[in-house]
């Protein structure tokens, strides 16, 4: 059972470049999560979604989109990189009551210079 | 507005030894979870209290969730170099799950 995938695991971007990080849970989830976690920090949540086709800001949306087309799949958009985006991002999701715990990936490592 | 406020930020502390990490809110929360990451890797959900003044055990790990369901807290007897990582605490706010700023533990042997 492979639970949360995420990819890449690195990758380095120049300023003002766009890319997707891709998340796809095999858990039958109906909440999944967008996280961005800083060295040493707790962890900001950027979207989330409690089922296909809806999404909701977090604490930290400002530069990042995300669709929910299909239950499985939660990706993140970068558009024009910041070096403020840099950061390690983990992806999550949880079963269909609020409450239940969340199985995270295993994040993705991004540089923005 | 921090939600949960974790302390301490950073704790550095011989095998064997006794430590607590606090979580702090100054709403009352439901239920509250705790996590531990290892470096590298994701959170994993150690445990989630629910009921005010709620004590859980596991193995020599001690939570306890306050009585007014405010506060919480991780207690570790006898700590191993294996209890390394970040502890996290977390809690629901609008269907969301919010996390506190984490506690950095190293235990050295």
């Amino acid at each position: 059972n492979a639970g949360v995938t995420q990819t890449p695991k690195f990758r380095i971007l120049k300023i003002g470049q766009s890319m997707t990080l891709q998340c796809t849970q095999d858990m039958n989830h109906n909440y999944m999560y967008w996280y961005r976690q800083d060295p040493g920090m707790g962890l900001k949540l950027i979207y989330y979604s409690v089922g296909a086709g809806i999404t909701d800001k977090g604490e930290v949306p400002n530069g990042y989109n995300v669709s929910r087309s299909t239950t499985e799949d939660f990706p993140l958009r970068l558009e024009l990189a910041a070096p403020s985006q840099t950061s390690v991002y983990f992806c999550a999701s949880s079963s269909l009551r609020a409450g239940e715990k969340l199985f995270f990936g295993s994040g993705t490592q991004l540089s923005v210079l | 507005t921090q939600l949960l406020e974790q302390s301490p930020q950073f704790l550095s502390i011989q095998e064997g030894e006794n430590l607590t990490v606090y979580c702090n809110s100054s709403s009352v929360f439901s239920s509250l979870q705790w996590y531990r990451q290892e470096p590298g890797e994701g959170p994993v959900l150690l445990v989630t209290v629910v009921t005010g003044g709620e004590v859980k055990k596991l193995k020599r790990l001690t939570f306890q969730f306050g009585d007014a369901r405010k506060d919480s807290s991780l207690h570790i007897t006898a700590a191993q170099p294996g209890d390394t990582g970040l502890y996290l605490c977390a809690r629901y706010n609008t269907g969301k799950l919010i996390f506190g700023q984490g506690t950095t533990l190293q235990v050295k042997p």
